[in-house]
C-alpha cells in the first residue's frame, strides 16, 4: 500500500517568514494530494489540494507543488501569521480509490 | 447538519469496558470514514463506508473494533473490552464519495481508557 512520509515534525518560524512542509509518497498510482490544517481541539480541515495533472497550485498565501517523478509534494506558506500555528497533515490517495494515506503531521509554530 | 457531528466529544472509561462512538455525517454524503489519531501521531485509517457497499475494514486494528452505518447515514464505532492503548482521538469524516472527493472531518471523540 501507499506510504506517506512528512517532515519536519515541528517547525518554528518568525511571523512574516515563509514555511515549507514536505511529503513523499511511494505509490506512483496516487493522483490526489490534499493538505489539512488541524487546530487544537478541532478536526482537520482541508486548506488546499492538488491533482496529479498539475505541478503547482496557489491560494493566496498558500501554495502546493507536486513533483510526480520524484514522488514528493510540498506545502508553502508565505507571510506567516500567528493564526497559521497548527498541525498540518499531507495525504495521498491512489487513482480510483478512496482510502487516504496521511503523513504524521507537522506542528507549525509562528512566533509573533 | 452543517458539518460532521461526533459524540461524545470526550469519553473516559475503565479498562475492559465497551464504548460506542457516534458520527453524524454531512447530509447527502455517501462516504464515511473513521480514523484514529494517537497523541502526536498522524491519522490512522480504520474503516470506510461507501453507500450500500460492504465496508472496507482493512484498517481495524483488532476484532475488538467494529463499526456499522445504519440507513446509510449515522455510524457508530464500537470498541469492546477497551485497553489503555485504545486511548486516542477518534475522527470521523464524510464525503460525496467520488474519487478524491474532499473529506470533511468532525471534531473527534477523545477516548481515555484508565
Amino acid at each position: 500500500g501507499e506510504n506517506v512520509e512528512q517532515h519536519p515534525s515541528t517547525l518554528s518560524v518568525q511571523e512574516g517568514d515563509s514555511a515549507v512542509i514536505k511529503c513523499t509518497y511511494s505509490d506512483s498510482a496516487s493522483n490526489y494530494f490534499p493538505w489539512y490544517k488541524q487546530e487544537l481541539g478541532k478536526g482537520p480541515q482541508l486548506i488546499i489540494d492538488i491533482r496529479s495533472n498539475v505541478g503547482e497550485k496557489k491560494d493566496q498565501r498558500i501554495a502546493v507543488t507536486l513533483n510526480k517523478t520524484a514522488k514528493h509534494f510540498s506545502l508553502h506558506i508565505t507571510e506567516t501569521q500567528p493564526e497559521d500555528s497548527a498541525v498540518y497533515f499531507c495525504a495521498a490517495t491512489p487513482y480510483n480509490f478512496n482510502k487516504f494515506y496521511f503523513g504524521s503531521g507537522t506542528k507549525l509554530n509562528v512566533k509573533p | 447538519g452543517a458539518g460532521v457531528s461526533q459524540s461524545p466529544s470526550n469519553k473516559v472509561t475503565e479498562k475492559g469496558k465497551d464504548v460506542e462512538l457516534r458520527c453524524d455525517p454531512i447530509s447527502g454524503h455517501t462516504a464515511l470514514y473513521w480514523y484514529r489519531q494517537s497523541l502526536g501521531q498522524g491519522l490512522e485509517f480504520l474503516i470506510y463506508f461507501q453507500g450500500n457497499s460492504a465496508p472496507d475494514k482493512s484498517g481495524l486494528p483488532s476484532d475488538r473494533f467494529s463499526a456499522e452505518r445504519t440507513g446509510g447515514s449515522v455510524s457508530t464505532l464500537t470498541i469492546q473490552r477497551t485497553q489503555q492503548e485504545d486511548s486516542a482521538v477518534y475522527l470521523c469524516a464524510s464525503s460525496f464519495g467520488g474519487v478524491g472527493d474532499i473529506q470533511y472531518f468532525g471534531a473527534g471523540t477523545r477516548l481515555s481508557v484508565l
